[in-house]
């Protein structure tokens, strides 16, 4: 079946370690994002990219960082320098960013990452 | 800039009553309107879509949403819910000319029976 996978499901990480989180898409799809989920925060956008080798700052991306060598990977790393890294992060793929494409994303289940 | 305001946080509702999850968006061009939604512990899905033609849509799963585009609104409905509709439902927009998909902050449906 398509879809994306994202793994590991749940991490737990010791302050000052960075921890890279995976997303892979097998949907064929050009856009990939990563997204931060807080409780009554909705979703933050932190990276997203249109094309390989090719990746933009979301709304916070400060302490983050991401590659897209592959079309079809796309892991973010979460660095010591992120101060408040507990949270849910979901990674999604679209066919484009441009018009409605953009808005029909399709999510992975999601890492849920503890810093302890 | 475009915002979308979810403005019920929490809507507990029993089993067969109808509910509505609303949605208001600001935004001085049209839009794209969606409706996601986020069953525990898993990822987003795409439940319905507003993109032009007819205001009222529709999903699979009885759920429908109306755009009015006098209200800045895009609510969503459904006249008889189960306790698998227990979920959090995101509302989001995305414009014209910025292809930006902007979130509201979702509201936690629980179903009671």
């Amino acid at each position: 079946d398509g879809g994306i996978t994202q793994s590991p499901k749940y991490l737990f990480r010791k302050e000052g370690q960075n921890v890279t989180l995976s997303c892979e898409q097998n949907l064929n799809h050009d856009a990939m994002y990563w997204y931060r989920q807080d409780p009554g925060q909705g979703l933050r956008l932190i990276y997203y990219s249109q094309i390989v080798n090719d990746f933009q700052k979301g709304d916070i991306a400060e302490g983050y960082s991401v590659s897209r060598e592959k079309k079809e990977s796309f892991p973010l790393t979460v660095t010591s320098a992120q101060k408040n890294p507990t949270a849910f992060y979901l990674c999604a793929s679209s066919m484009s960013t441009a018009g409605t494409r953009a808005g029909e994303l399709f999510f992975g289940e999601g890492s849920r990452l503890t810093v302890l | 800039a475009q915002s979308v305001t979810q403005l019920d946080s929490q809507v507990p509702v029993f089993e067969e009553a109808p509910v509505e999850l609303r949605c208001n968006y600001s935004s001085s061009v049209s839009v794209y309107l969606f409706w996601y939604v986020q069953y525990p512990n898993q990822g987003l899905q795409l439940l319905l879509k507003y993109l032009s033609g007819s205001t009222l849509v529709e999903s699979i799963n009885g759920f429908e949403a109306e755009f009015n585009k006098s209200q800045t609104s895009f609510h969503l409905r459904k006249p008889s819910v189960h306790i698998s509709d227990t979920a959090e439902y995101f509302c989001a927009v995305i414009t014209y000319n910025t292809d930006k998909l902007i979130f509201g902050t979702g509201t936690r449906l629980q179903v009671f029976p």
